[in-house]
C-alpha cells in the first residue's frame, strides 16, 4: 500500500475545531487531488494542485483550505466553517492532469 | 453544470454471470473515463479507462464502450466471480483536471 497515503486513518474533533489531514505520495506525481465521499454518493472533488505552490478550488472548497509547499505532500485543513465535516476523505494523485489518478486509503473524519 | 450519472445503483448476479454498468455524462468536451473499483472501506482502484478516441478497450474479463455520440460509457464484467462484489464507480473528466464521479453501483455476485 505504499505510494501515496493518508493519515490517520480515523479522526474525531468536536465542532468548531479545525483538523488538517495529511497526504503524502512517493510516486513523483506533479498533480495531488483532495475528494470528499459521503455514504452511498460519488466522490467530490474539495481542491486540486497541478504543481508546487499552485492550488485550485473544485467543486465544494467552501470551508476547506489547502497548501503544497512540497510536491509530496498536499495537507487539507476541515476549518469550523465546513456545515457538515464528517465524511470520509481521500487524497489522489497522478502523473500529470488527471489521468490515472491513484487513491489513498483514506482519512474518517467524524466531528460531533 | 457537468454531471455523471450512472445505473443501476444495486445490481445482483449469479457467479458466472455477466454484469453491465451505464454512465452517462453531460459535457461533450470529456475525453477521459475511468472506471474504479471500492471494497469496503478500501480506496478507490482504477480498473480500466477509455478516451473519447477509442471505442472500445478490453481488459481480461472487464470491458468498456463509449458512444461520443450519445454520451454514455459502460463497464462489462463476464464470468463474473464472487470476489468482483464492490462498489464500481464510473467518472468523467472535465477540463483536465475536474472530475466528476457517479454515484456508484453496488455489485453483488452470488456464489
Amino acid at each position: 500500500d505504499g505510494g501515496i497515503t493518508q493519515s490517520p486513518k480515523y479522526l474525531f474533533r468536536k465542532e468548531g475545531q479545525n483538523v488538517t489531514l495529511s497526504c503524502e505520495q512517493n510516486l513523483n506525481h506533479d498533480a495531488m487531488y483532495w475528494y470528499r465521499q459521503d455514504p452511498g454518493q460519488g466522490l467530490r472533488l474539495i481542491y486540486y494542485s497541478q504543481i508546487v505552490n499552485d492550488f485550485q478550488k473544485g467543486d465544494i472548497a467552501e470551508g476547506y483550505s489547502v497548501s503544497r509547499e512540497k510536491k509530496e505532500s498536499f495537507p487539507l485543513t476541515v476549518t469550523s466553517a465546513q456545515k457538515n465535516p464528517t465524511a470520509f476523505y481521500l487524497c489522489a494523485s497522478s502523473m500529470t492532469k488527471a489521468y490515472e489518478q491513484y487513491f489513498g486509503p483514506g482519512t474518517r473524519l467524524t466531528v460531533t | 453544470g457537468e454531471n455523471v450519472e450512472q445505473h443501476p445503483s444495486t445490481l445482483s448476479v449469479q457467479e458466472g454471470d455477466s454484469a453491465v454498468i451505464k454512465c452517462t455524462y453531460s459535457d461533450s468536451a470529456s475525453n477521459y473515463f475511468p472506471w474504479y473499483k471500492q471494497e469496503l472501506g478500501k480506496r478507490p482502484q482504477l480498473i480500466i479507462d477509455i478516451r473519447s478516441n477509442v471505442g472500445e478497450k478490453k481488459d481480461q474479463r472487464i470491458a468498456v464502450t463509449l458512444n461520443k455520440t450519445a454520451k454514455h460509457f459502460s463497464l462489462h464484467i463476464t464470468e463474473t466471480q464472487p470476489e468482483d462484489s464492490a462498489v464500481y464507480f464510473c467518472a468523467a473528466l472535465y477540463n483536465n483536471n475536474d472530475m466528476r464521479f457517479g454515484a456508484g453501483t453496488r455489485l453483488t455476485v452470488k456464489p
